[in-house]
């Protein structure tokens, strides 16, 4: 079935640990987007890459990485350096000839 | 510069009674404009979207919404709410024409409880 793939659904890391959430499509879309989502604040993006090999910050890019190495995926690095990071994070990707994104079904990561 | 106001964090209704989601939206464009239900603990599932075609805009689930330029508002409405509903439900504004679809604007969400 052709869909966004994020994992794993549930993280927890220590304080001064970097994580990477995994973020994969076989959509054939080229576009893909990370965003956080916090309770009450609705969704804010943090990067997004339009083309292989190329990416932009969003509105909350500090403490956040990104590679885009392939086509189908875009992994999610949350450094130490990003002072709240527990959160909801959701990909997402979307064609080129279609005004729309499509979302995956998002992972849960608690800083302890 | 674009924003959106969902105007009630939350909403409840009885089981088979209308539901009426309200969205208000400010752009300096003609903007594309997307309603979303996100499920507890899930992703985002497009319900419907807008973008400058018929100003009444059919969707999933039997929900509709309606563009009104001169009010600025895109309110989601359902004649006949059920059980499966309750959910968060996101309005939404796109950037504008030729910028990243990324770039995209959210409400805060509103919450819809259905009783039976």
């Amino acid at each position: 079935d052709g869909g966004i793939t994020q994992s794993p659904k549930y993280l927890f890391r220590k304080e001064g640990q970097n994580v990477t959430l995994s973020c994969e499509q076989n959509l054939n879309h080229d576009a893909m987007y990370w965003y956080r989502q916090d309770p009450g604040q609705g969704l804010r993006l943090i990067y997004y890459s339009q083309i292989v090999n190329d990416f932009q910050k969003g509105d909350i890019a500090e403490g956040y990485s990104v590679s885009r190495e392939k086509k189908e995926s875009f992994p999610l690095t949350v450094t130490s350096a990003q002072k709240n990071p527990t959160a909801f994070y959701l990909c997402a990707s979307s064609p080129p000839e279609e005004n729309t994104i499509y979302f995956g079904e998002g992972s849960w990561l608690t800083v302890v | 510069a674009q924003s959106v106001t969902q105007l009630d964090s939350h909403v409840s209704v009885s089981e088979g009674t209308p539901v009426l989601l309200r969205c208000n939206y400010s752009s300096s464009y003609s903007p594309s404009l997307f309603w979303y239900v996100q499920h507890p603990n899930k992703g985002l599932q497009l319900l419907l979207k807008y973008t400058s075609a018929a100003t009444l805009v059919k969707g999933i689930n039997g929900f509709e919404a309606e563009f009104k330029k001169s009010e600025t508002s895109f309110h989601l409405t359902k004649p006949s709410a059920h059980m499966s509903d309750a959910a968060e439900y996101f309005c939404v504004v796109s950037g504008p024409s030729g910028s990243t679809l990324g770039r995209l604007y959210f409400g805060r969400g509103t919450q819809l409880t259905v009783w039976p």
